[in-house]
């Protein structure tokens, strides 16, 4: 099992631009997750889903869309990129009751 | 809001020291607690997981501890080595229909030096 995957690895982004990030689970867990990390700093959630078609804002949703039409996919759309939207970008699935599993990330710079 | 505080920020310590890493939080209403390891530049591995029902949990040279009715948790590391050297993050479950959305603490950089 590939686990939690997330691509691209890196990217740099021009203010206003848009981009997508891509997040795909393999263990058929109906719980995923986007969360950002600040440098220094813990992660904060963005945006979570509890299986395909249901989907809610977290923490910090503002300037960030998701969707979820399949159990293994969950991107996250962001529109008109502004400097502070500059983190780590973690995905993460679970079944309902148990750990959390997380991708490798994915570092977006915004200039 | 559930806030979730680690201490200390850092931590430097020779190889072979035993030490343990604090995890405090507010609201004690939780359904579980997490510790995860993070290596520069990587994505979080899961540690151990302690239900709200237990008190600890042992995995290798670690063991982590919970009290839920103080709000607080430990990471005890046996005899550390360099590979240990890495940032550790505690994370908290609330309890009640929270679809499993996890409240991070900002980590601790642990460095162990040979």
């Amino acid at each position: 099992n590939a686990g939690v995957t997330q691509t691209p690895k890196f990217r740099i982004l021009k203010i206003g631009q848009s981009m997508t990030l891509q997040c795909t689970q393999d263990m058929n867990h109906n719980y995923m997750y986007w969360y950002r990390q600040d440098p220094g700093m813990g992660l904060k959630l963005i945006y979570y889903s509890v299986g395909a078609g249901i989907t809610d804002k977290g923490e910090v949703p503002n300037g960030y869309n998701v969707s979820r039409s399949t159990t293994e996919d969950f991107p996250l759309r962001l529109e008109l990129a502004a400097p502070s939207q500059t983190s780590v970008y973690f995905c993460a699935s679970s079944s309902s009751r148990y750990e959390q599993y997380f991708g490798p990330g994915t570092r977006l710079t915004v200039t | 809001k559930q806030e979730v505080t680690q201490i200390p920020a850092a931590l430097s310590v020779p190889e072979g020291e035993n030490l343990v890493l604090n995890c405090s939080f507010t609201d004690s209403a939780i359904y579980n607690l997490q510790w995860f390891r993070q290596d520069p530049g990587k994505g979080l591995t899961s540690l151990l997981l302690i239900q709200s029902s237990q008190r600890e949990q042992t995995s290798g040279r670690l063991n982590a501890s919970l009290d839920k009715s103080s709000g607080r948790s430990t990471l005890y590391i046996a005899a550390s080595q360099p590979g240990d050297s890495a940032t550790y993050l505690c994370a908290v479950r609330p309890g009640g229909t929270s679809y499993g959305k996890l409240t991070f603490g900002q980590g601790t950089i642990l460095t162990v030096h040979p």
